[in-house]
Protein backbone atom coordinates (compact mmCIF):
# COMPACT_ATOMS: atom_id res chain seq x y z
CA UNK A 1 0.00 0.00 0.00
CA UNK A 2 1.50 3.46 -1.17
CA UNK A 3 0.93 6.18 1.65
CA UNK A 4 2.88 7.92 4.53
CA UNK A 5 3.80 6.75 7.86
CA UNK A 6 4.30 9.02 11.51
CA UNK A 7 6.08 7.37 13.95
CA UNK A 8 5.10 7.04 16.56
CA UNK A 9 1.48 7.82 17.11
CA UNK A 10 2.05 9.56 20.72
CA UNK A 11 4.81 10.75 21.96
CA UNK A 12 5.67 12.42 26.02
CA UNK A 13 8.81 14.22 26.58
CA UNK A 14 10.35 16.49 29.28
CA UNK A 15 10.58 20.12 28.90
CA UNK A 16 14.23 20.27 27.75
CA UNK A 17 14.37 17.49 25.71
CA UNK A 18 14.52 16.88 22.06
CA UNK A 19 12.86 14.88 20.51
CA UNK A 20 12.68 13.56 16.76
CA UNK A 21 9.32 12.64 14.63
CA UNK A 22 9.29 10.40 12.09
CA UNK A 23 7.91 10.88 8.40
CA UNK A 24 8.10 8.27 5.56
CA UNK A 25 6.55 8.16 2.35
CA UNK A 26 6.28 5.52 -0.59
CA UNK A 27 4.53 7.71 -2.86
CA UNK A 28 7.82 8.33 -4.96
CA UNK A 29 6.64 12.06 -4.21
CA UNK A 30 9.43 14.46 -4.42
CA UNK A 31 7.69 17.76 -1.83
CA UNK A 32 7.56 16.78 1.73
CA UNK A 33 5.86 18.95 4.41
CA UNK A 34 5.78 19.07 8.20
CA UNK A 35 2.42 21.04 9.40
CA UNK A 36 1.38 21.61 13.04
CA UNK A 37 -1.98 21.75 14.33
CA UNK A 38 -3.33 23.40 17.37
CA UNK A 39 -6.97 23.68 18.79
CA UNK A 40 -9.05 25.61 16.87
CA UNK A 41 -6.69 26.90 14.67
CA UNK A 42 -5.80 25.91 10.86
CA UNK A 43 -2.44 24.08 10.16
CA UNK A 44 0.47 25.95 10.17
CA UNK A 45 3.36 25.18 7.79
CA UNK A 46 7.00 24.14 9.95
CA UNK A 47 9.22 22.88 7.07
CA UNK A 48 9.12 21.77 3.30
CA UNK A 49 11.16 20.25 1.07
CA UNK A 50 10.86 20.31 -2.58
CA UNK A 51 13.87 18.11 -2.80
CA UNK A 52 16.08 15.80 -1.67
CA UNK A 53 19.04 17.67 0.62
CA UNK A 54 16.88 21.06 0.25
CA UNK A 55 14.58 22.39 2.54
CA UNK A 56 12.75 25.74 3.36
CA UNK A 57 11.25 27.16 6.78
CA UNK A 58 8.06 27.61 6.90
CA UNK A 59 5.39 30.63 8.70
CA UNK A 60 6.72 28.83 12.56
CA UNK A 61 10.56 27.11 12.26
CA UNK A 62 11.53 28.85 14.98
CA UNK A 63 12.67 26.14 17.39
CA UNK A 64 12.41 23.08 15.00
CA UNK A 65 15.22 21.55 12.61
CA UNK A 66 14.46 19.02 9.66
CA UNK A 67 16.51 16.86 7.49
CA UNK A 68 16.50 15.40 3.51
CA UNK A 69 18.79 12.90 3.21
CA UNK A 70 16.57 10.26 0.95
CA UNK A 71 13.67 11.22 -1.02
CA UNK A 72 10.85 8.58 1.00
CA UNK A 73 12.10 10.18 4.62
CA UNK A 74 11.61 14.02 6.40
CA UNK A 75 12.09 13.60 10.21
CA UNK A 76 11.47 16.98 12.17
CA UNK A 77 13.07 17.59 15.14
CA UNK A 78 11.56 19.98 17.90
CA UNK A 79 14.21 21.09 19.85
CA UNK A 80 14.16 22.44 23.50
CA UNK A 81 14.09 25.83 21.93
CA UNK A 82 10.39 25.75 20.67
CA UNK A 83 8.65 27.48 23.32
CA UNK A 84 5.52 25.75 23.11
CA UNK A 85 5.80 22.57 21.38
CA UNK A 86 2.85 20.45 22.83
CA UNK A 87 0.62 20.16 19.94
CA UNK A 88 -0.12 17.41 17.02
CA UNK A 89 2.20 17.35 14.04
CA UNK A 90 0.99 16.45 10.24
CA UNK A 91 3.76 15.22 7.25
CA UNK A 92 2.39 15.78 4.12
CA UNK A 93 3.20 15.32 0.61
CA UNK A 94 3.17 15.69 -3.10
CA UNK A 95 4.53 15.13 -6.45
CA UNK A 96 5.79 18.82 -6.36
CA UNK A 97 4.98 22.37 -5.22
CA UNK A 98 2.26 24.56 -5.78
CA UNK A 99 -0.54 22.68 -8.34
CA UNK A 100 -0.60 19.35 -6.88
CA UNK A 101 -2.79 17.48 -4.31
CA UNK A 102 -1.06 17.24 -1.11
CA UNK A 103 -1.48 13.72 1.17
CA UNK A 104 -1.15 13.75 4.63
CA UNK A 105 0.07 10.67 7.48
CA UNK A 106 -1.82 9.98 10.73
CA UNK A 107 -0.12 12.23 12.72
CA UNK A 108 1.86 12.56 15.83
CA UNK A 109 1.10 13.76 19.23
CA UNK A 110 3.89 15.52 21.00
CA UNK A 111 3.04 16.15 24.95
CA UNK A 112 5.61 18.39 26.40
CA UNK A 113 5.35 18.83 30.12
CA UNK B 1 -3.48 39.17 4.29
CA UNK B 2 -4.12 35.92 2.54
CA UNK B 3 -6.68 33.79 4.61
CA UNK B 4 -9.31 31.32 4.74
CA UNK B 5 -12.13 30.97 6.45
CA UNK B 6 -15.04 28.74 7.55
CA UNK B 7 -18.22 29.20 8.67
CA UNK B 8 -20.25 27.89 10.74
CA UNK B 9 -17.32 26.28 13.12
CA UNK B 10 -20.23 23.02 13.83
CA UNK B 11 -22.83 21.76 11.85
CA UNK B 12 -25.60 19.20 12.75
CA UNK B 13 -27.56 17.63 10.64
CA UNK B 14 -30.61 14.58 10.27
CA UNK B 15 -29.55 11.96 8.63
CA UNK B 16 -29.85 11.64 5.24
CA UNK B 17 -30.39 15.29 4.21
CA UNK B 18 -28.34 17.34 1.76
CA UNK B 19 -26.01 19.84 3.19
CA UNK B 20 -22.75 22.51 1.90
CA UNK B 21 -20.16 23.08 3.72
CA UNK B 22 -18.56 26.77 3.11
CA UNK B 23 -15.02 28.05 2.76
CA UNK B 24 -14.11 31.49 1.53
CA UNK B 25 -10.47 32.89 0.70
CA UNK B 26 -9.43 36.69 0.59
CA UNK B 27 -7.25 36.28 -2.74
CA UNK B 28 -8.91 35.20 -5.83
CA UNK B 29 -5.14 34.43 -7.30
CA UNK B 30 -5.19 30.90 -6.18
CA UNK B 31 -3.07 27.87 -7.74
CA UNK B 32 -5.95 25.30 -6.38
CA UNK B 33 -8.57 24.53 -3.42
CA UNK B 34 -8.53 21.34 -1.77
CA UNK B 35 -10.79 20.28 0.80
CA UNK B 36 -9.77 17.67 3.40
CA UNK B 37 -11.67 15.27 5.91
CA UNK B 38 -10.33 14.64 9.16
CA UNK B 39 -11.62 12.31 12.03
CA UNK B 40 -10.53 12.69 15.74
CA UNK B 41 -6.86 12.16 16.50
CA UNK B 42 -6.40 11.06 13.39
CA UNK B 43 -4.62 12.92 9.82
CA UNK B 44 -6.47 14.29 7.20
CA UNK B 45 -7.90 12.51 4.27
CA UNK B 46 -8.08 14.43 0.90
CA UNK B 47 -11.56 14.18 -0.64
CA UNK B 48 -11.33 16.93 -3.71
CA UNK B 49 -8.71 18.76 -5.27
CA UNK B 50 -9.85 21.92 -7.68
CA UNK B 51 -7.17 23.24 -9.77
CA UNK B 52 -7.82 26.99 -10.37
CA UNK B 53 -9.06 26.85 -13.71
CA UNK B 54 -12.09 24.35 -12.93
CA UNK B 55 -15.37 25.09 -11.74
CA UNK B 56 -16.23 21.82 -9.42
CA UNK B 57 -14.89 18.50 -8.76
CA UNK B 58 -17.43 15.35 -8.16
CA UNK B 59 -16.32 12.33 -6.42
CA UNK B 60 -19.26 9.99 -5.49
CA UNK B 61 -21.79 11.70 -2.84
CA UNK B 62 -19.71 14.98 -2.64
CA UNK B 63 -19.37 17.76 -4.98
CA UNK B 64 -16.85 20.62 -4.51
CA UNK B 65 -17.67 24.22 -6.82
CA UNK B 66 -15.27 27.08 -6.52
CA UNK B 67 -16.26 30.39 -7.57
CA UNK B 68 -12.59 32.40 -7.56
CA UNK B 69 -14.15 35.89 -8.76
CA UNK B 70 -16.63 35.84 -5.23
CA UNK B 71 -13.63 33.67 -3.33
CA UNK B 72 -15.87 30.66 -2.27
CA UNK B 73 -16.20 27.25 -2.31
CA UNK B 74 -18.70 24.86 -1.22
CA UNK B 75 -18.60 20.80 -0.63
CA UNK B 76 -22.03 19.99 -1.41
CA UNK B 77 -22.86 16.49 0.51
CA UNK B 78 -25.72 14.53 -0.53
CA UNK B 79 -28.09 11.83 1.32
CA UNK B 80 -25.51 12.44 4.47
CA UNK B 81 -24.64 9.24 6.65
CA UNK B 82 -23.50 8.94 10.05
CA UNK B 83 -20.28 7.96 8.95
CA UNK B 84 -19.55 11.23 7.42
CA UNK B 85 -19.85 12.59 10.95
CA UNK B 86 -16.09 13.96 10.88
CA UNK B 87 -14.35 18.12 10.77
CA UNK B 88 -14.28 19.04 7.13
CA UNK B 89 -11.03 21.58 6.48
CA UNK B 90 -10.79 23.72 3.03
CA UNK B 91 -7.33 24.57 2.39
CA UNK B 92 -5.87 26.81 -0.74
CA UNK B 93 -2.90 27.37 -2.26
CA UNK B 94 -2.64 30.58 -3.42
CA UNK B 95 0.50 30.68 -5.54
CA UNK B 96 3.02 29.57 -3.13
CA UNK B 97 4.66 25.98 -1.58
CA UNK B 98 2.55 25.79 1.31
CA UNK B 99 -1.56 25.15 1.76
CA UNK B 100 -3.54 28.10 3.85
CA UNK B 101 -6.28 26.41 6.25
CA UNK B 102 -9.36 27.08 7.36
CA UNK B 103 -10.45 25.95 11.19
CA UNK B 104 -12.78 23.43 9.72
CA UNK B 105 -16.34 22.88 10.08
CA UNK B 106 -17.16 19.91 12.97
CA UNK B 107 -20.29 17.95 11.00
CA UNK B 108 -22.26 15.71 12.71
CA UNK B 109 -24.91 13.70 11.18
CA UNK B 110 -27.78 12.50 13.70
CA UNK B 111 -29.23 9.23 13.27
Amino acid sequence: DGGITQSPKYLFRKEGQNVTLSCEQNLNHDAMYWYRQDPGQGLRLIYYSQIVNDFQKGDIAEGYSVSREKKESFPLTVTSAQKNPTAFYLCASSMGIGFYEQYFGPGTRLTVT
Amino acid sequence: KQEVTQIPAALSVPEGENLVLNCSFTDSAIYNLQWFRQDPGKGLTSLLLIQSSQREQTSGRLNASLDKSSGRSTLYIAASQPGDSATYLCAVNFGNEKLTFGTGTRLTIIP
